[in-house]
């Protein structure tokens, strides 16, 4: 059974860069026609896809958040990581890491971590 | 604004069968999946491809699709289906992901 946890800190003050690790578990990161993704939930809001990272280091962002961030993969730890710079309190938010499976030309999220919240405050 | 569109609310008398939709160009071209999702919890799969449940979801919850809109189908709900639902497809150039602004199913 894949897990995922997310770690990180709580915590990050304005104009600074937001920083978490996915850690994988029950599987290889780099087995199988899958990708990583970072997705987020403002409190009372909806889910927001963030980006994802296939195995290649193949990325992909959501055009309103591409120019701060960036997501990379570290097959050896079998982890993948986030960073969003220049956050502000709009970044407040639980952010989870998902695991994404293809299905012909459609995918979806299979497995998810339990999210973590992350508040941007001084 | 989302790309997928939910109607926000709907609510369903217990063990009677409810539709929650989800609008979008992508879905002439995509199948959407679903995601139930109940307060303090991570999202949960429910239904993906054309009409495929994992593992452990109940044969109550179908999905279908015409033209631009996907649906899920609770047939016979139970009070323990109270929850936000999320689609999930593609955006309108088909290439990255997108989820709809979600649905809050209230059963009564």
């Amino acid at each position: 059974q894949v897990q995922l946890q997310e770690s990180g800190p709580g915590l990050v003050k304005p104009s600074q860069t937001l920083s978490l690790t996915c850690t994988v578990s029950g599987g290889s990161i780099s087995s199988g026609s899958y990708y990583w993704s970072w997705i987020r939930q403002p409190a009372g809001k909806g889910l927001e896809w963030i980006g994802r990272i296939y195995t290649s280091g193949s990325t992909n962002y959501n055009p309103s958040l591409k120019s701060r961030v960036t997501i990379s993969v570290d097959t050896s730890k079998n982890q993948f990581s986030l960073k969003l710079s220049s956050v502000t309190a709009a970044d407040t938010a639980v952010y989870y890491c998902a695991r994404a499976s293809e299905l012909g030309m459609d995918d979806y999220f299979d497995y998810w971590g339990q999210g973590t919240l992350v508040t941007v405050s001084s | 604004s989302s790309e997928l569109t939910q109607d926000p609310a709907v609510s369903v008398a217990l063990g009677q069968t409810v539709r929650i939709t989800c609008q979008g160009d992508s879905l002439r071209s995509y199948y959407a999946s679903w995601y139930q999702q109940k307060p303090g919890q991570a999202p949960v799969l429910v239904i993906y491809g054309k009409n495929n449940r994992p593992s452990g979801i109940p044969d109550r919850f179908s999905g279908s699709s015409s033209g631009n809109t996907a649906s899920l189908t609770i047939t016979g709900a139970q009070a323990e289906d109270e929850a936000d639902y999320y689609c999930n497809s593609r955006d309108s150039s088909g290439n990255l992901p997108v989820f709809g602004g979600g649905t809050k199913l209230t059963v009564l």
